[in-house]
């Protein structure tokens, strides 16, 4: 059964920091990669979609990667800024269902 | 940029009644999931449906909850004698048919039962 576990579960850093949140899975067997932004009560925003045959994706000041072999996904964010305070969630696509299934996710807080 | 829209975006209601939960998926979208999301929880599957039909469903989706695709356009999530922990933002998400596209999420239904 696929397991996907988020690591820091918080994260509190000063403006301008570059940071890098991570994100495993138990089976490398996976169609899709994506990550989303979630602000507090609020829906899910797609960031990042990587394809399971990508090594990584880039939008702005994110940059994500995919490992599917080590069941690995790192997101990148650059310049950090207060505005980049949410709840970030990873999910992995299932390649035999297509459901998706999310991690805890990691909730950044960034310092002006 | 096509949006799935979903309705109501807050539902209030008594424990023990049916509540209704619609989506409008993009249109040419062949797949249609429900998701839940309990407070301070993470987002778990509920149900994927294709073709008229239930392809996968949860623990969760048990014979309390149901979807259908009724006119063609509207996917509904119906839940029965709703009890206070079914409280959540419910999410729909469809996806297009081709392949490596991802799913789009609707902005949730936060469903409140008192």
């Amino acid at each position: 059964k696929q397991e996907v576990t988020q690591i820091p579960a918080a994260l509190s850093v000063p403006e301008g920091e570059n940071l890098v949140l991570n994100c495993s899975f138990t089976d490398s067997a996976i169609y899709n990669l994506q990550w989303f932004r979630q602000d507090p009560g609020k829906g899910l925003t797609s960031l990042l979609l990587i394809q399971s045959s990508q090594r990584e994706q880039t939008s702005g000041r994110l940059n994500a990667s995919l490992d599917k072999s080590s069941g690995r996904s790192t997101l990148y964010i650059a310049a950090s800024q207060p505005g980049d305070s949410a709840t970030y969630l990873c999910a992995v696509e299932d390649s035999g269902t297509y459901k998706y299934i999310f991690g805890t996710g990691t909730r950044l807080k960034v310092l002006a | 940029e096509p949006e799935v829209t979903q309705t109501p975006s807050h539902q209030v209601t008594q424990m023990g009644q049916e509540v209704i939960l619609r989506c409008v998926p993009i249109s040419n979208h062949l797949y249609f999931y429900w998701y839940r999301q309990i407070l301070g929880q993470k987002v778990e599957f509920l149900v994927s449906f294709y073709n008229n039909e239930i392809s996968e469903k949860s623990e969760i989706f048990d014979d309390q909850f149901s979807v259908e695709r009724p006119d063609g356009s509207n996917f509904t999530l119906k839940i029965r004698s709703t009890k206070l922990e079914d409280s959540a933002m419910y999410f729909c998400a469809t996806r297009s048919g081709q392949a490596y596209q991802p799913q789009h999420f609707g902005d949730g239904t936060r469903l409140s039962i008192l």
